[in-house]
């Protein structure tokens, strides 16, 4: 997963209680996409933003915002957490095509108590 | 809208055994369809993809090809090792806005 770094890879939160995903790059991909992963649902969509400056929702953006300040960095923030946002989370690197393929961070656990 | 359907979990294979995991998908344009691989501890890699229709992607033994009359793209191999088992995804992504969408993965465990 070299390229896509994630900070924290692990952070316990009690409900209420804010905090901010890092996802950084060294790709040079336009595209880059917040998901979360839970038990038996896959990988769902949050955020993703095609360009620097520009953001679009996914499946379940609710509870969540994200920014994109520039081509490097997209970050994914928590402003109050609840429970049901206890997930893994990935960040991923896509070139913007069709074709091409998505890279992934090794991800972050967020546990909301 | 887009979406993709793949065969539930776990699945428990001897190694050497003869590995299918089956996905079809729904699109209204014409996506490129793609297999992740997820071992534990860790973020998903690309497995193999399949562009356009009739299409085979392969990697590491692991092949799919891209069947458009049946909207289908199932994973196999023909001989399973221990060091496959991990969780799979089958995923396409589409115009506009080149958004991926993915299955809810297959967990794969082989036994020596």
């Amino acid at each position: 997963n070299a390229g896509v770094t994630q900070t924290p890879k692990f952070q316990v939160l009690k409900t209420g209680q804010s905090m901010t995903l890092q996802c950084a790059q060294d790709m040079n991909h336009n595209s880059m996409y917040w998901y979360r992963q839970d038990p038996g649902m896959g990988l769902r969509l949050i955020y993703y933003s095609a360009s620097e400056g520009t953001t679009d929702k996914g499946e379940v953006p609710n509870g969540y915002n994200v920014s994109r300040l520039n081509k490097r960095e997209f970050s994914l923030r928590l402003e109050s957490a609840a429970p049901s946002q206890t997930s893994v989370y990935f960040c991923a690197l896509g070139r913007g095509a069709k074709t091409g393929e998505l890279f992934f961070g090794e991800g972050s656990r967020l546990t909301v108590l | 809208g887009d979406s993709v359907t793949q065969m539930e979990g776990p699945v428990t294979l001897s190694e050497e055994a003869f590995l299918t995991i089956n996905c079809t998908y729904t699109a209204t344009g014409y996506p490129s369809l793609f297999w992740y691989v997820q071992y534990p501890g860790e973020g998903l890699q690309l497995l193999l993809k399949a562009t356009k229709a009739d299409d085979k992607g392969s990697n590491k033994g692991f092949e799919a090809t891209y069947r458009k009359e049946t909207t289908s793209f199932h994973l196999e191999k023909g001989s399973v090792q221990v060091s496959d088992s991990a969780v799979y995804f089958c995923a396409l992504s589409d115009l506009p806005g080149n958004q991926f969408y993915f299955g809810t993965g297959t967990s794969l465990t082989v036994i020596p």
